[in-house]
């Protein structure tokens, strides 16, 4: 176990709708990121958070959004689903320290776009 | 974009007999780590080598870091069933950690 939680574990929405999933970071750790894996791929780096701001982003379209919160909780929506945006969803947290932040994983939700 | 490539995509050995699946990358990277990730659930971090480093050992495990060639090589020692999973290199460059499509590890028992 990471300590870091995800939820919910599975997810069908319809294309078009929007949905909104919840990572809950380990104890002390100051920075979230979140990553988009389709099947049979490595993780895509979507964006990550540090102390409740924007700290970097991948090549995601803008309806891709997050938030973290002032307990370092963070959220990812995703407006206007599209089938594509079927995939496991990773967040994972880490303290920054130097140059060495080891993330630790939550075990992603599983977001189905029909 | 991804950053890492794995190699072989896929690997399959008998419990006992090493694994050794190899990374490279394209830019300059603060450091290099490997993750695990059994079928369909997160990531769990094995071992992290700075750019400076060269080798790096963590029980079965063996880490090369070649910078001039940009690639690193996992090592698993005496493998077990248990190591059957996904096998990915991710490097860290100023904080944003790019993986490869990772390299899929099967040891029959």
């Amino acid at each position: 176990e990471t300590g870091v939680t995800q939820s919910p574990t599975h997810l069908i929405k319809t294309r078009g709708q929007q949905v909104t999933l919840r990572c809950s970071s380990q104890s002390g750790h100051n920075t979230v990121s979140w990553y988009q894996q389709a099947l049979g791929q490595g993780p895509q780096f979507i964006f990550q958070y540090y102390r409740e701001e924007e700290n970097g982003r991948g090549n995601f379209p803008p309806r891709f959004s997050g938030l973290q919160f002032p307990n370092y909780s963070s959220e990812l929506n995703v407006n206007a689903l599209e089938l594509d945006d079927s995939a496991l969803y990773l967040c994972a947290s880490s303290l920054v320290v130097g140059q060495t932040p080891e993330a630790f994983f939550g075990q992603g939700t599983r977001l189905t776009v029909v | 974009s991804q950053q890492g490539e794995e190699d072989p995509q896929a690997l399959s050995i008998q419990e006992g007999e090493n694994a050794t699946m190899n990374c490279s990358y394209k830019t300059s990277i603060n450091n290099l780590q490997w993750y695990r990730q059994n079928s369909g659930r997160g990531l769990v971090h094995l071992i992290l080598i700075r750019s400076n480093e060269r080798e790096k050992h963590s029980g079965r495990l063996r880490v090369t870091l070649d910078t001039s060639k940009k690639s690193s090589s996992l090592l698993i020692t005496a493998s077990r069933a248990a190591d059957t999973a996904s096998y990915f290199c991710a490097t860290d460059n100023n904080n944003d950690m790019r993986f490869g499509a990772g390299t899929r590890l099967t040891v029959k028992p």
